[in-house]
């Protein structure tokens, strides 16, 4: 049983379309993380939230904390082909540099 | 600054082998972490390593393991190889490892694959 339940777990888009894609669990977190890793290169962290019902925004996309600090969701808005890669939701594990990773959604935006 | 670093980025072994990936962190930091990227299993941790001790590991068999040097950079090794061993293999540093306000870094890999 995954401890991080992602979806979709594919998504194709055409460039201008808003979507959202999930990071579900039934643990509770101190904090979670996404990543987005392009193809050939290594997960980047886009964003850390903390607060449950946090909402932080980093360009076009939008990422919320629940307000049980179970679950997490990234929107993007007017989705471009530069954001094609594979996003990933992570947690902490305890206190050394262990991340519990989600499958993953691949997202292809096509021009 | 620079980067992550893992030498090499491509390899191709065959099965019973051994191999020795290698990682240099970033300066500065002390924890480095190796995860294992496959398109079944996703992202999972193999082990860390913080001041040349390995400080917690993943539930993954004997024959990988690793070592971390006084200068931080981190060695990892797979015995035996099998066919399931092909994956992309991620090192991460981070000043410490441990904390939600410590961002961890991320090298771009090495690609193995066994025959």
């Amino acid at each position: 049983t995954q401890l991080l339940e992602q979806s979709p777990q594919f998504l194709s888009i055409q460039e201008g379309e808003n979507l959202t894609v999930y990071c579900n669990s039934s643990s509770v977190f101190s904090s979670l993380q996404w990543y987005r890793q392009e193809p050939g290169e290594g997960p980047v962290l886009l964003v850390t939230v903390v607060t449950g019902g946090e909402v932080k925004k980093l360009k076009r996309l939008t990422f919320q904390f629940g307000d049980a600090r179970k679950d997490s969701s990234l929107h993007i808005t007017a989705a471009q082909p530069g954001d094609t890669g594979l996003y990933l939701c992570a947690v902490l594990s305890s206190n050394t540099g262990k991340l519990i990773f989600g499958q993953g959604t691949t997202l292809q935006v096509k021009p | 600054k620079a980067g992550v670093t893992q030498t090499p980025r491509y390899l191709i072994k065959t099965r019973g082998q051994q191999v020795t990936l290698s990682c240099s962190p970033i300066s500065g930091h002390r924890s480095v972490s190796w995860y294992q990227q496959t398109p079944g299993q996703g992202l999972q941790f193999l082990f860390e390593y913080f001041s040349e001790t390995q400080r917690n590991k993943g539930n993954f068999p004997g024959r990988f393991s690793g070592r971390q040097f006084s200068n931080s950079r981190s060695e990892m090794n797979v015995s035996t190889l099998e066919l399931g061993d092909s994956a992309l293999y991620l090192c991460a540093s981070s000043r410490t490892g441990g904390s939600s306000g410590n961002t961890i870094y991320f090298g771009e890999g090495s690609w193995l694959t066994v025959v």
